[in-house]
C-alpha cells in the first residue's frame, strides 16, 4: 500500500462515453501526476499539478481532461476516447520542493472499445 | 530535456545467479536518478534512489545501484536472484527540486528461471 489509491482498478468504455478516473493520496503531499503506461511503450507523463495549478501538460489530446479539486485528490476525465488510448493510467505524487520522490498507485487499466 | 535508455528488454537469470540491468541516461543538467519496480497487474513501487551524496545506493531487499557521472549509467545489481525478482523494472530521471515529471526508460522485464 502506497498511500495512493486509484479507483477504478479496469474500466471498459465505448468511442461515445464519458468516464473519470479518480485518484486520491493519503500522503500530505502537493503535487500530483498522471502517467500512461501502453504495450511496448515508455511510461508517459501527461499532466502534473502543483498546489492544485496544472504546471505541465504533454501535449495530451483535449478528449483528456484533468482536474485536481485540491492537494489530495486528482480526477482525469475522459471522453470520446480511441482505442489506441487503452492502456494503464498511473497516478503519483510527490513532495513538492523537495527531491521529487514520486510514489504510484496501482493503475486504472482502460480499454476503449 | 532527459532521455533514459535501457537498453535490454528481456534479462532472463537463473536463481541464485547475480544480474546487472542497464541504465544510461541523458541530461543537460543535474539529475535524480530511480529504479521503479513493476510486479504483474501491479503500479510502481519505488525501489531506490540516488538523491546526492554517496554514488553507491542499496534497497532492503538486496538491490544495489551505483550512480556513475562519467558514464552517465546508474546500473541495477543483485548477487543473487530469487523467483520473486520477476519483475518489470523501470529506471527513470527528474531534475528534482519541484513538481517535475519522471522520465522513464522502457523497462527490463526480469525474469528468473528454477
Amino acid at each position: 500500500e502506497t498511500g495512493v489509491t486509484q479507483t477504478p482498478r479496469h474500466l471498459v468504455m465505448g468511442m461515445t462515453n464519458k468516464k473519470s478516473l479518480k485518484c486520491e493520496q493519503h500522503l500530505g503531499h502537493n503535487a500530483m501526476y498522471w502517467y500512461k503506461q501502453s504495450a511496448k511503450k515508455p511510461l508517459e507523463l501527461m499532466f502534473v499539478y502543483n498546489f492544485k495549478e496544472q504546471t505541465e501538460n504533454n501535449s495530451v489530446p483535449s478528449r483528456f481532461s484533468p482536474e485536481c479539486p485540491n492537494s489530495s485528490h486528482l480526477f482525469l476525465h475522459l471522453h470520446t476516447l480511441q482505442p489506441e488510448d487503452s492502456a494503464l493510467y498511473l497516478c503519483a505524487s510527490s513532495p513538492s520542493g523537495q527531491k521529487n520522490i514520486q510514489y504510484f498507485g496501482a493503475g486504472t487499466r482502460l480499454s476503449v472499445l | 530535456a532527459q532521455s533514459v535508455t535501457q537498453l535490454d528488454s528481456q534479462v532472463p537469470v537463473f536463481e541464485e545467479a547475480p544480474v546487472e540491468l542497464r541504465c544510461n541516461y541523458s541530461s543537460s543538467v543535474s539529475v535524480y536518478l530511480f529504479w521503479y519496480v513493476q510486479y504483474p497487474n501491479q503500479g510502481l513501487q519505488l525501489l531506490l534512489k540516488y538523491l546526492s551524496g554517496s554514488t553507491l545506493v542499496e534497497s532492503i531487499n538486496g538491490f544495489e545501484a551505483e550512480f556513475n557521472k562519467s558514464q552517465t549509467s546508474f546500473h541495477l545489481r543483485k548477487p543473487s536472484v530469487h523467483i520473486s525478482d520477476t519483475a518489470e523494472y523501470f529506471c527513470a530521471v527528474t531534475r528534482g527540486g519541484g513538481a517535475d515529471g519522471l522520465t522513464f526508460g522502457k523497462g527490463t522485464h526480469l525474469i528468473i528461471q528454477p
